[in-house]
């Protein structure tokens, strides 16, 4: 039962560009989402966060809009840069300490 | 700051076999993690330690995993015997206080293979 769902196994995107990437969820009572950035051989890190109080957050380049009535999120990421090509997991909490992560978007951005 | 440590970074071992990864977290982290990522799938928990209690490891396989946190601080994922299946990477993780709104901080991982 995949309660996290990241459609999209892969996207390319021009540098400079917007990059956009999806995330759905299935269980209503995640109040919380994060996205991790993960490079190869090394450890997912902490992008960007958004609670369910809010509809949208942002860092920089990084936008997170969370779509609660249709269990959806997503993160913008604009300009897009080289540097950003990376596996991308979202994650859900119902407010429990314990994350449900995706299954990743790998993100290539072409110079 | 130093970062999550894990060991070793990568083993091979035949089915049947047993196998222990180990996890520093960074220094002060009350909760640590233990993920299991099988290739082109997301981490899944497989156990989470409040200090050295246990918080929840129902994902846990316990027929053959088995995991401790020695006082409060470093931690050790074992397996006996491996499975096939049992191929991940194994990826630890800590948070501070283990609330909701605080990141977990991620170890390179382990990358376990089992023929």
């Amino acid at each position: 039962d995949q309660q996290v769902k990241q459609n999209s196994p892969s996207l390319s995107v021009q540098e400079g560009r917007i990059s956009i990437l999806n995330c759905d969820y299935t269980n209503s009572m995640f109040d919380y989402f994060l996205w991790y950035k993960k490079y190869p051989a090394e450890g997912p890190t902490f992008l960007i966060s958004i609670s369910s109080i809010k509809d949208k957050n942002e860092d920089g380049r990084f936008t997170v809009f969370l779509n609660k009535s249709a269990k959806h999120l997503s993160l913008h990421i604009v300009p897009s840069q080289p540097g950003d090509s990376a596996v991308y997991f979202c994650a859900a909490s119902p407010g429990t300490y314990k994350y449900i992560f995706g299954t990743g978007t790998r993100l290539k951005v072409l110079a | 700051e130093a970062g999550v440590a894990q060991s070793p970074r990568y083993k091979i071992i035949e089915k049947r076999q047993s196998v222990a990864f180990w996890c520093n977290p960074i220094s002060g982290h009350a909760t640590l993690y233990w993920y299991q990522q099988i290739l082109g799938q997301g981490p899944k928990l497989l156990i989470q330690f409040q200090n050295n209690g246990v918080v929840d490891d129902s994902q846990l396989p316990k027929d053959r995993f088995s995991a401790e946190r020695l006082k409060g601080v470093d931690s050790t994922l074992k397996i006996q015997p491996a499975k096939l299946e049992d191929s991940a990477v194994y990826l630890c993780a800590s948070s501070s206080t283990g609330e909701v709104n605080t990141e977990a901080f991620f170890g390179q991982g382990t990358r376990l293979t089992v023929v």
